[in-house]
């Protein structure tokens, strides 16, 4: 079946430093991706929605210039979370959805911690 | 736009009983509901769909309900196991766009 890599599974960083996490998918095109995050005990937020070769879209109250989001191709898109604080430590989870919007496959997420 | 409600948030029931979560969804435009087990730590997985031309769909243990008019749909687990145990998530789609509006999640326990 579909399958995405995601890239780390955790990481710990200082305040101020920029992370970049990374999803593949691995036998199909994704033409969609999905950017959500998940706070301890809660459900996924969706954070952004990104097709291939196109400017992100982002939710309400996600800041662009802060979660940067790149889809150069159909295989890989890559969120990188800059100046990160505290705050922004999190579980981070990709989906993927290929041509005809049908099924969507989650990567396995990222912790991230900063410190 | 889309609300999605889901309970109860922990369910805890004894090996080899029924397990069932229930959602409710506003949006009279979804037509497409995924249920997704996450275990600890890690991404979610899809377990079940079932989409709006359809009122019941079940593969082995696992079973989704649907009733369109009461924008509600249904998880149900039988004969549950311990490896069961992990936190299970509804969603809903609109025809309009690819965007899923997950519940808040279910913790289920399954006691040996």
């Amino acid at each position: 079946g579909a399958v995405v890599s995601q890239h780390p599974s955790w990481v710990i960083c200082k305040s101020g430093t920029s992370v970049k996490i990374e999803c593949r998918s691995l036998d199909f095109q994704a033409t969609t991706m999905f950017w959500y995050r998940q706070f301890p005990k809660q459900s996924l937020m969706l954070m952004a929605t990104s097709n291939e070769g196109s400017k992100a879209t982002y939710e309400q109250g996600v800041e662009k210039d802060k979660f940067l989001i790149n889809h150069a191709s159909l295989t890989l898109s890559t969120l990188t979370v800059t100046s990160a604080h505290p705050e922004d430590s999190s579980f981070y989870i990709c989906s993927a959805s290929g041509q005809g919007g049908g099924g969507y496959t989650f990567g396995s997420g990222t912790r991230l911690t900063v410190v | 736009g889309e609300n999605v409600e889901q309970h109860p948030s922990t369910l805890s029931v004894q090996e080899g009983d029924s397990a069932v979560i229930k959602c409710t969804y506003s949006d009279s435009a979804s037509n497409y509901f995924p249920w997704y087990k996450q275990e600890l730590g890690k991404g979610s997985q899809l377990i079940i769909d079932i989409r709006s031309n359809v009122g019941e769909k079940k593969d082995q243990r696992i079973a989704v309900t649907l009733n369109k008019t009461a924008k509600h749909f249904s998880l149900h687990i039988t004969e549950t196991q311990p490896e069961d145990s992990a936190v299970y998530f509804c969603a809903a789609r609109p025809a309009s766009n690819y965007k899923l509006t997950f519940g808040k999640g279910t913790l289920l326990t399954v006691n040996p």
